[in-house]
């Protein structure tokens, strides 16, 4: 089976640059999308197609993906962007998540 | 608007069948190229994918529950069933549905989630 690894938590001060990495085997040969979910509340899609922003996300996320590894980055981060920030990718006709990464901002 | 919303028991019985419900509002599974999943999360825990329907009835699913899992779709009702069967307390969790964005591979929209405890 197909696994995404994410470090458990990152933390960065507020106004400052968070990278969150994904990595999986040849992962940049896979899409890969990002899901924002804060206490209580749905996921949210930020990044899809790797680098792709749907609209109503702001332009301060964004994401990458080359060789093992995909990254979501936060630019001036802001407290709001607290919350637990999910991979995900396909594997043939399967999903898989990664374990999660929670940001704090402070 | 686009819009998903899951229902079913929140308390279920362990070695019983778990049984929920996604409405979907504002698209329609009959749709060519729609396709619907279900992905749950236990308390603390990270997202685990379930499985996956599309607009002619055929799923997959995921490999941990496999041989627990069935998703079936209710055209009429424009609705898409997850049933679990023998469930244990390790099936805890919040039950989400999720629109695949058409002809694409993400999850653009989700419900709100069902919490559903398995417990005597």
């Amino acid at each position: 089976s197909y696994d995404l690894t994410q470090p458990p938590s990152v933390s960065v001060s507020p106004g400052q640059t968070a990278s969150l990495a994904c990595s999986g085997d040849k992962l940049g040969d896979r899409y890969v999308s990002w899901y924002q979910q804060k206490p209580g509340q749905s996921p949210v899609l930020v990044i899809y197609e790797d680098t792709k922003r749907p609209s109503g996300i702001p332009e301060r996320f964004s994401g990458s993906n080359s060789g093992n590894t995909a990254t979501l980055t936060i630019s001036g981060t802001q407290t709001l962007d607290e919350a637990d920030y999910y991979c995900q990718a396909w594997d043939t006709t399967t999903v898989v998540f990664g374990g999660g990464t929670k940001v704090t901002v402070l | 608007q686009v819009t998903l919303k899951e229902s079913g028991p929140a308390l279920v019985t362990p070695t019983q069948t778990l049984t929920l419900t996604c409405t979907l509002s504002g698209f329609s599974l009959r749709t060519t190229g729609m396709r619907v999943t279900w992905i749950r999360q236990p308390p603390g825990k990270a997202l685990e994918w379930l499985g996956i329907i599309d607009w002619d009835g055929d799923a997959v699913y995921g490999a941990s529950l496999k041989t627990r899992v069935t998703i079936s779709k209710d055209t009429s009702e424009n609705q898409v069933l997850l049933r679990v069967t023998n469930v244990d307390p390790g099936d805890t969790a919040t039950y989400f549905c999720a629109r695949v964005r058409p002809g694409r591979d993400y999850f653009d929209i989700w419900g709100q989630g069902k919490l559903v405890t398995v417990s005597s």
